[in-house]
């Protein structure tokens, strides 16, 4: 069965630092990968995106993921964390069965020492 | 509409009682997805809509759960009788085609059920 695995439920790191949050998944075929970011009281929000082609993705907020097949992994990255980045963070595996649908992990809470 | 659209934006509702929560989607998405966000269970996917037909209803947890959705358009989840593990924010989502397209988030309905 397809699953998401998000090691990190809680992350902190301080401003300026660098981030990585990790996702591994499980799917027989070639995933559709996604990273959504979820602020309080609000929806989700897509911060990027793979589906083919180069296995480095940009995002949207400065956020870049990278695919590595080999490790199952879709790790995502920031170089600098704002304080404005603190907010909870959703790997999810899509295109199962051709449909759209998302399979999520569990969600990595982010906070952001000043 | 501009965005994917929720309501109410809250229910509180008395074991027992049925509910329904509207979910009206971008214009032109053919695409609709429910989700269920709890605490302990993550972002759970429901059901999902291709035009007017649901080829995956795979998530809806029990016969008490039902969605519909008419004229490619507006989708109602309708919980009956509802019980106290029913509580949880419910999210909709909509995409132009399906898995290939990106899935825009609403607010989600966030119910509690005493």
């Amino acid at each position: 069965a397809q699953s998401v695995t998000q090691p990190d439920i809680h992350i902190t790191v301080s401003e300026g630092a660098s981030l990585e949050l990790r996702c591994n998944y499980s799917y027989g075929a070639t995933p559709y990968l996604f990273w959504y970011v979820q602020s309080p009281g609000q929806g989700l929000q897509l911060l990027l995106k793979y589906f083919s082609g180069d296995t480095l993705v940009q995002g949207i907020k400065g956020f870049e993921a990278e695919f590595k097949r080999s490790q199952s992994s879709f790790n995502l990255r920031k170089p600098s964390v704002h304080w404005s980045d603190a907010a909870e963070y959703f790997c999810a595996v899509g295109g199962i069965r051709g449909g759209g649908k998302l399979i999520f992990g569990q969600g990595t809470e982010l906070s952001v020492k000043p | 509409g501009a965005g994917v659209s929720q309501s109410p934006s809250n229910k509180v509702t008395e074991k027992g009682k049925d509910v329904e929560l509207r979910c009206d989607p971008i214009s032109g998405h053919t695409a609709l997805y429910w989700y269920r966000q709890s605490l302990g269970q993550g972002l759970e996917f429901l059901i999902y809509f291709q035009g007017n037909s649901a080829p995956d209803k795979s998530g809806l947890p029990s016969d008490r759960f039902s969605a519909e959705r008419t004229g490619g358009s507006v989708s109602t989840l309708t919980i009956q009788r509802t019980q106290q593990e029913d509580s949880a924010v419910y999210l909709c989502a909509s995409s132009l085609t399906g898995s290939y397209t990106e899935a825009f988030f609403g607010q989600g309905t966030r119910l509690t059920v005493v």
